[in-house]
C-alpha cells in the first residue's frame, strides 16, 4: 500500500508563509505531484517532484526526500485565494494515490 | 480552464438506476483517467485509459464500467445504484501513458452525482 499521511487544517496569516507536510509509505514510485483544490471544483496542477530536492514555481515550492518518505509543499506570500485543500499524491505510473488533503485557511 | 470537459455537471436519480457521464480530454491527450471524490474516501483513483485500451485499475466497483471512443472522448457507466454512490466524479487527461517520467493529470470540472 501507499499510506500517504497529510495533517488534516492548517490556519496562517495573509503574507505568511505555510509548510505542508506529506509523509508516505511505498515501495517504489514514479514521481510525487501536489495539487490544489477549492471546494467543489477540479483539482489544480502545482508541481511534480521526481528527483530529491526541491522545485520553485513563484510563490509555490516543492520538496521531495525518497530515503524519508517525505515531502513538504511551501506556500509563500500567502494571499486569501489560497484558501483551499493541497492534496498530496503518489505517482506510480499514471496511477495517481492522493492524500486526504490538507485545508489551508487563510486570515486576514 | 484545463481543457478537459465533463457532461452533465450535475446528475440526480434514484437508487437502482443506470447513469452515464462523459468526458472530453485536452485536445492531443490520449490519455484519459476517471476519479471518485466523497466526504469519506477523499480522491480515488477508478480506472485508466490510453488511446482506447484500458491500462490501468484501481477501486473501481464492478457495477461500474468505462470505455475510450476513436475519438478519445470516454464515458463512464454506473449501474445498479447506491445511495454510497453519491460523489463527485472526476475526468483528467494526460498526454502520453504509464510509464512516462513527466504526465502531468489535468482535471474537469467534474460531474455531481446525487443518489437519491
Amino acid at each position: 500500500g501507499q499510506n500517504i499521511d497529510q495533517p488534516t487544517e492548517m490556519t496562517a496569516t495573509e503574507g505568511a508563509i505555510v509548510q505542508i507536510n506529506c509523509t508516505y509509505q511505498t515501495s517504489g514510485f514514479n514521481g510525487l505531484f501536489w495539487y490544489q483544490q477549492h471546494a467543489g471544483e477540479a483539482p489544480t496542477f502545482l508541481s511534480y517532484n521526481v528527483l530529491d530536492g526541491l522545485e520553485e514555481k513563484g510563490r509555490f515550492s516543492s520538496f521531495l526526500s525518497r530515503s524519508k518518505g517525505y515531502s513538504y509543499l511551501l506556500l509563500k506570500e500567502l494571499q486569501m485565494k489560497d484558501s483551499a485543500s493541497y492534496l498530496c499524491a503518489i505517482d506510480s505510473w499514471g496511477k495517481l494515490q492522493f492524500g486526504a488533503g490538507t485545508q489551508v485557511v487563510v486570515t486576514p | 480552464d484545463s481543457g478537459v470537459t465533463q457532461t452533465p455537471k450535475h446528475l440526480i436519480t434514484a437508487t437502482g438506476q443506470r447513469v452515464t457521464l462523459r468526458c472530453s480530454p485536452r485536445s492531443g491527450d490520449l490519455s484519459v483517467y476517471w476519479y471518485q471524490q466523497s466526504l469519506d474516501q477523499g480522491l480515488q483513483f477508478l480506472i485508466q485509459y490510453y488511446n482506447g485500451e484500458e491500462r490501468a485499475k484501481g477501486n473501481i466497483l464492478e457495477r461500474f464500467s468505462a470505455q475510450q471512443f476513436p475519438d478519445l472522448h470516454s464515458e463512464l457507466n454506473l449501474s445498479s445504484l447506491e445511495l454510497g454512490d453519491s460523489a463527485l466524479y472526476f475526468c483528467a487527461s494526460s498526454a502520453g501513458a504509464r510509464g512516462q517520467s513527466t504526465d502531468t493529470q489535468y482535471f474537469g470540472p467534474g460531474t455531481r452525482l446525487t443518489v437519491l
